[in-house]
């Protein structure tokens, strides 16, 4: 079955500095990589999401990359600010089955 | 808001005993997945169904059961329980038969097992 790592697994940055969570993942055929936010006290929350026939997508200050060939994603969040401050989860979808990375706890300093 | 509501939120019961987590998913979602969640762990993937019937299953221990019912509400069912057994326990919806589309997860229910 499909395993996905998630690195790093707190990150710390100043506000307006960008941050770069990465994920990798074993079995090539997954084909659906989402990333979810966790507030406290909240469920995850969908808030961005890549296929495999995608290199690239952005939506304003996040963007989500990935390498197939190298079976890695990223998310980039730019321009951080306070209300960025979550848990992040990563995950990848293969043939009726989706993992979870293990989560990083992002904290942004005003 | 997710659209999907979990009840109750807190529940606090002692070793041994039964619980029942309920799950009202997104209008128009078909599917239902539960999760568990311990302390500083991530999200483990319990069981799905669609529309009514069982589709998938993650490690889910045998003393757990779930249903979903025709109004697709689905209710997860905790019995003989354990101190290990304490963990955020989410719900999430979605659209379609399988994880390829996005899950909208409720805030889900704090189960504490003392």
């Amino acid at each position: 079955g499909e395993n996905v790592e998630q690195h790093p697994s707190t990150l710390s940055v100043q506000e307006g500095d960008s941050a770069v969570i990465k994920c990798t993942y074993s079995d090539s055929a997954s084909n659906y990589f989402p990333w979810y936010k966790q507030e406290l006290g909240k469920g995850p929350q969908l808030i961005i999401d890549i296929r495999s026939n995608v290199g690239e997508k952005k939506d304003q200050r996040i963007a989500v990359t990935l390498n197939k060939t190298a079976k890695h994603f990223s998310l980039h969040i730019t321009e951080t600010q306070p209300e960025d401050s979550a848990v992040y989860f990563c995950a990848a979808y293969n043939n009726n089955d989706m993992r979870f990375g293990a989560g990083t706890r992002l904290t942004v300093k005003p | 808001d997710s659209g999907v509501t979990q009840t109750p939120k807190h529940l606090i019961t002692a070793t041994g005993q039964r619980v029942t987590l309920r799950c009202s998913p997104r209008s128009g979602d078909l599917s239902v997945y539960w999760y568990q969640q311990s302390l500083d762990q991530g999200l483990q993937f319990l069981i799905q169904y669609y529309n009514g019937e069982e589709r998938a299953k993650g490690n889910i221990l045998e003393r757990f059961s779930a249903q979903q019912f025709p109004d697709l509400h689905s209710e997860l069912n905790l019995s003989s329980l354990e101190l290990g057994d304490s963990a955020l326990y989410f719900c999430a919806s979605s659209s379609t038969t399988g994880w390829n589309s996005p899950l909208h997860f409720g805030n889900g229910t704090r189960l504490t097992v003392t």
